[in-house]
Parts: structure tokens; sequence; C-alpha cells
């Protein structure tokens, strides 16, 4: 689908829970990052990875987390300490360092709070 | 940072008219401009990309223009068509750190 895979498509989180999303890459691209898109406001990053097990802080990094362990998968976990969690959430991933030609999306995971 | 205006943020046409939205931003060292179609539902797709050392790039029906002076570029859509309707997204890349940033996008709508 692409080359990059975002599962699950949709995710229901109850107040105070932690949830997952996943996002994986058969692309061998080194960079991978995670957006959040709400309406009227366009993409904003969240966290990004230039290379494995090293990850920097976006705009919005409050209340979510993520890890690198392997260079095809970059997950996202919200934690219940964000307090707008419903969103829709793009990861995206690029070749990498150096020159930079644009950003190959997932799908999307909607999460909704309920 | 950077930051990236983008204008308008709905645009509402008849086939066959042309269609532009115009994207500005603020950081000079950004060398890299690409655009983004978002069918509803759908994921971002890359469509055309512009790099500062040229002023004008083409592909088919879409055409993307950059003026590093006034620090704007424009996408230009010519003879629309329904299956153009998205949402786009412009984006700049703040060289050194090559994270693009996103304007906030334009919902063009063609009328058949």
């Amino acid at each position: 689908d692409g080359g990059i895979t975002q599962s699950p498509k949709y995710l229901f989180r109850k107040e105070g829970q932690n949830v997952t999303l996943s996002c994986e890459q058969n692309l061998n691209h080194d960079a991978m990052y995670w957006y959040r898109q709400d309406p009227g406001q366009g993409l904003r990053l969240i966290y990004y990875s230039q290379i494995v097990n090293d990850f920097q802080k976006g705009d919005i990094a409050e209340g979510y987390s993520v890890s690198r362990e392997k260079k095809e998968s970059f997950p996202l976990t919200v934690t219940s300490a964000q307090k707008n969690p419903t969103a829709f959430y793009l990861c995206a991933s690029s070749i990498g360092s150096g020159s930079f030609y644009g950003y190959t999306f997932g799908s999307g995971t909607r999460l909704t709070v309920v | 940072g950077e930051n990236v205006e983008q204008h308008p943020s709905t645009l509402s046409v008849q086939e066959g008219d042309s269609a532009v939205i115009k994207c500005t931003y603020s950081d000079s060292a950004s060398n890299y401009f690409p655009w983004y179609k978002q069918e509803l539902g759908k994921r971002p797709q890359l469509i055309i990309d512009i790099r500062s050392n040229v002023g004008e790039k083409k592909d088919q029906r879409i055409a993307v223009t950059l003026n590093k002076t006034a620090k704007h570029f424009s996408l230009h859509i010519t003879e629309t068509q329904p299956e153009d309707s998205a949402v786009y997204f412009c984006a700049a890349s703040p060289g050194g750190s090559y994270i693009p940033t996103f304007g906030r996008g334009t919902s063009l709508i063609v009328h058949p």
C-alpha cells in the first residue's frame, strides 16, 4: 500500500488510556515522521527520526512518545497526558539526510476519544 | 523558525477554469518547495516540487513558480477538472534540518 503502512485505520481511546499507532515502511527510507492533522490546521509535526535509535521533538510533541528501534518502524504512543488527542494522524517517510525529495505518506489513523 | 502562509483557504472554480494557490515563506534559507494533494479521506501525495535554483516547473496541467526575492511560490492548475477537487498543501524546507513547514491547506472545489 504505497510502501508505508499505518494501522489501525480507526482507533478509539478512552479517557486516561495510552494508545499506540503503528507505522511501517519498506522503502528503505532513513527518515520517518509523525504529523497530526486537524481541520483548518494543516499538518503539524509531532516527532521525527532521521536515523535508527534517534528521534527529535517536533512542534507539538507534548503528550506523545515515539521509538525507532528498527529502520522500518516508527510507532507513536498517544499518552493520557495528551488532552485533546482526537485527530487524524499521518506517518511519513523520506530518503533521509542530504537532499530532500519529498515525503511518502501513510494512509493515516483516525483517533477518537470516547 | 520557518513560517508558511497559504491562501486562499478555499477556492471554488468552474470546470475548465484555472486555479492559483499562493504561499509565502519567511526563511530565506529555504530551498525546497513541494506541493501535496490530499483527496477526501486519502493520504497526501506529492504532485510537484521546485528547488530554489529554478523559477518555474511544469508537469502537464500543473505548474509551480518561485520568486525567491519576494519569498513566495504558487501552484497553477489549468483546465481544471472535477478530479482536481482536493486539499492542496504547500511546504517550504527551512534548510539544514530539511524538515519542511506546511501551509494550512487550500480546499479546491471544481464544479462540473
